[in-house]
This record gives C-alpha cells, sequence and structure tokens, in this order.
C-alpha cells in the first residue's frame, strides 16, 4: 500500500523566513513525488516533480529514499507563496494514480 | 488552450438522488482520473481511464458510484441514491500518457457536492 503523510496542517511564517514542508511516504518501489499547490479561488496545479530536479518559484525539494521524505524548502518565503501544499507519490506499477497527503497550509505573514 | 473543465462548479442533491457530474479533459489526454475530496482532507482516487478503458476502479466507495468515458473523451461520474457522506469536492484531472509530463496530473477546478 503506498501512503502520504503531510504531518503539519498549519504552518505560519514571516516573510524572508524559510520555510520547510515536511512530507514522509510509504511504498515498496520506486515512487514518484510530487509537490502540487492550491492557491486561493484556484485549482490544483503541479509545483514540481522529483525528478526534474528544478527549482520553481524557489522552491526545491529533495528526495530521501533513505527517511522515505520529500521537503519542500524555500530559503526566503515571500507572501504570494501563502496556499495550500498538497505531496502526492505515483507508484511505478499504477499508471499513474496518485495518493495525496491532507496537505499542508502555509500563511507567510508581512 | 483550454484546461480541465468541470461541469456543474456546485451541485446541491436531496438524499436519495442521483447526480451526474461531467468532466471534459485537456484534447490529447489519454489517462483521465477522478478523486474524491473531503472538506479538510486530501484527494482520493476514484477510478481511472486510459482512453475509454476504465483501467482502475479500486477506489470507488460503493457500488452507488459509476463512471464512464465512453469515446475516450469527456468522462461522467455518476452517483445514485446519493447518501450524506457523499458531500465532497469531486476532482478530475488528466494526463499524457508517455513523455516528459507523464504522470503530470493536470486539475479541474472541481464539482462540490452537497446532499442534504
Amino acid at each position: 500500500a503506498q501512503r502520504v503523510t503531510q504531518p503539519e496542517k498549519l504552518l505560519s511564517v514571516f516573510k524572508g523566513a524559510p520555510v520547510e514542508l515536511k512530507c514522509n511516504y510509504s511504498y515498496s518501489g520506486s515512487p514518484e513525488l510530487f509537490w502540487y499547490v492550491q492557491y486561493s479561488r484556484q485549482r490544483l496545479q503541479l509545483l514540481l516533480r522529483h525528478i526534474s530536479r528544478e527549482s520553481i518559484k524557489g522552491f526545491t525539494a529533495d528526495l530521501n529514499k533513505g527517511e522515505t521524505s520529500f521537503h519542500l524548502k524555500k530559503p526566503f518565503a515571500q507572501e504570494e507563496d501563502s496556499a495550500m501544499y498538497y505531496c502526492a507519490l505515483s507508484g511505478d506499477t499504477n499508471a499513474g494514480k496518485s495518493t495525496f497527503g491532507d496537505g499542508t497550509t502555509l500563511t507567510v505573514k508581512p | 488552450g483550454a484546461g480541465v473543465s468541470q461541469s456543474p462548479r456546485y451541485k446541491v442533491a436531496k438524499r436519495g438522488q442521483d447526480v451526474a457530474l461531467r468532466c471534459d479533459p485537456i484534447s490529447g489526454h489519454v489517462s483521465l482520473f477522478w478523486y474524491q475530496q473531503a472538506l479538510g482532507q486530501g484527494p482520493e482516487f476514484l477510478t481511472y481511464f486510459q482512453n475509454e478503458a476504465q483501467l482502475d476502479k479500486s477506489g470507488l466507495p460503493s457500488d452507488r458510484f459509476f463512471a464512464e468515458r465512453p469515446e475516450g473523451s469527456v468522462s461522467t461520474l455518476k452517483i445514485q441514491r446519493t447518501q450524506q457522506e457523499d458531500s465532497a469536492v469531486y476532482l478530475c484531472a488528466s494526463s499524457f500518457k508517455q513523455g516528459v509530463a507523464k504522470n503530470i496530473q493536470y486539475f479541474g477546478a472541481g464539482t462540490r457536492l452537497s446532499v442534504l
């Protein structure tokens, strides 16, 4: 069975502070990990995926297979980063079906 | 081009009514997914189509839930004899099957179903 855990429901930081949104997963094969973001009154959209190994809007995430984690990080948070963030896992045998965590609401205060 | 389109955006149903939710995926996307999102939770997988074939329906909570995609494009999720516990946002997503964008899901805005 595959599972994604986001331990923090709410996270609040001040503008300019570093931010880390935690994601842990359980999967027996080789997963593909994603971060999706939902801004206020917008639809869910992809932020980044681990195989791209790129930085999007200043965010990065590294897949740590030893710790089964895929934490999302940004060194200097901006107010426009305030949103709901979902970590998701797609298994290597299930044709793209994704398992989502319950999300973390990030609030960046001025 | 247009993104994934879902209709209606909001649906209020009386308990026991049947409802039909529509999803129009991005043109050319082979894969189509339905998710159910309860308040305060992440999306939960319901079912998956590749073209017109329903390859996985393991997430459908009961036999009251039925999905189809007869021509490999538009999909309909039908819920018969709705119950209060069916109240949720129903999300549709589509994706390419192959290439660098494989497994990236593009979501619709969702249909918020309220069963009274």
